[in-house]
């Protein structure tokens, strides 16, 4: 079965530098998502993103945060200027369609991300 | 503003039945899903209502009650790696994709 990979499972990163989260989603899906989800706390909705733009973002995804599809298959989350707080797991998921459908959104395993 | 509520914690019998309830309050109504999420993993896909009634699927079925704001996830013949997080989550009609996640039902189940 298709799955959404992502890489690396773990990253560990000093405050104040940035990183890149890379995704890749299942290859016939058209909308693509990112969720972070801080230990013990509820999976937060971020952002989405359909035919090359973002389609929504929460008050969550501010200019520290932004999305690139760079090429046909990857679709990355860079966090500018990382803070304590920022440390939490990072879904990303895809789906198949987006609005009025059953389709669910497929998750990848995470990335863990620790900043020290 | 979107506000999901779901109990934090429930333990059940191998082989019994268990009811994990989700009560919202959304802007708008588009969708309620329900994922197992096991401690460390990413959340996995059980079901999907939208409309009144049950969507049966296996060993889960999942009620939802638009009108009383209501869903729950109905697990049968409960085997010990049903023991997980399930979430509750909304679709409103503030955005075509946006889904709110509830806090997360961790259920227990013992021998």
């Amino acid at each position: 079965e298709p799955e959404v990979t992502q890489t690396p499972s773990h990253q560990v990163t000093q405050m104040g530098q940035e990183v890149i989260l890379r995704c890749v989603p299942i290859s016939n899906h058209l909308y693509f998502y990112w969720y972070r989800q801080i230990l013990g706390q509820k999976v937060e909705f971020l952002v989405s993103f359909y035919n090359n733009e973002i389609s929504e973002k929460s008050e969550i995804f501010d200019d520290q945060f932004s999305v690139e599809r760079p090429d046909g298959s990857n679709f990355t989350l860079k966090i500018r200027s990382t803070k304590l707080e920022d440390s939490a797991m990072y879904f990303c998921a895809s789906s198949e369609t987006g609005h009025s459908s059953n389709q669910p959104q497929h998750f990848g395993d995470g990335t863990r991300l620790s900043i020290l | 503003g979107q506000n999901i509520d779901q109990p934090t914690e429930m333990t059940a019998t191998e082989g019994a039945i268990v009811q994990i309830n989700c009560t919202y309050q959304t802007s708008g109504f588009n969708g309620l899903f329900w994922y197992q999420q096991h401690a460390g993993e990413a959340p996995t896909f059980l079901s999907y209502n939208v409309l009144d009634g049950l969507e049966e699927k296996g060993r889960f079925s999942s009620f939802l009650s638009r009108s009383k704001g209501y869903s729950y996830l109905l697990l049968k013949e409960l085997q010990m790696k049903d023991s997980a997080s399930y979430l509750c989550a909304v679709r409103g009609s503030g955005g075509y994709q946006k889904v709110t996640f509830g806090i997360g039902t961790k259920l227990q189940v013992i021998p």
